[in-house]
């Protein structure tokens, strides 16, 4: 069964809407948990990684403002898509490493986001 | 990220056939590395992970990896109409995930 869990799977809204997505770990607990962002026909790319109580650690190229990450809770991470663009329309995937970070990753089912 | 060079696709391969996939990278200091497939539209499952060289295998899953050639590759034996998907490449040496393109792997009936 899914060890991680992903909400929502799917949002369409307006330009300048804000969106916020939530990954919570299923049956343990997650100090560390990770965004990606895919775009059609292409690969995973790492956007930030989430540190609970911590500032999470973002990629080079990630607007820390438009792309707010907060890990309040040791299973749950939070990323908000501030003031959505056409443009940031993706497939947002959220993974958690089981039992340590050297652990393998496991992954949401993702959201798709639509911006109209 | 580090770079992580998939063999080019889309490989077709009968029913019942083997499925052979690369994937090369540039980082030599990774040390895990993992293989996860990708349905259209869903995110990755991973099928694989393996730690040292030589060969893991998992039903009809192999994996081997050879670090001196900073190489990994996937077979997939018995080859079914559900195995179609996306292949993904996967290296890691301080906990994040750099992936490859991906392979995408028809099995024709």
């Amino acid at each position: 069964g899914a060890v991680v869990s992903q909400h929502p799977s799917w949002v369409i809204c307006k330009s300048g809407t804000s969106v916020k997505i939530e990954c919570r770990s299923l049956d343990f607990q997650a100090t560390t948990m990770f965004w990606y962002r895919q775009f059609p026909k292409q690969s995973l790319m790492l956007m930030a990684t989430s540190n609970e109580g911590s500032k999470a650690t973002y990629e080079q190229g990630v607007e820390k403002d438009k792309f707010l990450i907060n890990h309040a809770s040791l299973t749950l991470s939070t990323l908000t898509v501030t003031s959505a663009h056409p443009e940031d329309s993706s497939f947002y995937i959220c993974s958690a490493p089981r039992g340590g970070v050297e652990q393998p990753q496991h992954f949401g089912d993702g959201t798709r986001l639509s911006i109209l | 990220q580090k770079e992580v060079e998939q063999n080019s696709g889309p490989l077709s391969v009968p029913e019942g056939a083997i499925a052979s996939l690369n994937c090369t990278y540039s980082d030599r200091v990774s040390q895990s590395f993992f293989w996860y497939r990708q349905y259209s539209g869903k995110s990755p499952e991973l099928i694989m992970s393996i730690y040292s060289n030589g060969d893991k295998e998992d039903g009809r899953f192999t994996a081997q990896l050879n670090k001196a050639s900073q190489y990994v590759s996937l077979l997939i034996r018995d080859s079914q109409p559900s195995d179609s998907a996306t292949y993904l490449c996967a290296v890691s040496d301080d906990y994040k995930l750099s992936f490859g393109a991906g392979t995408t792997v028809t099995v024709r009936a």
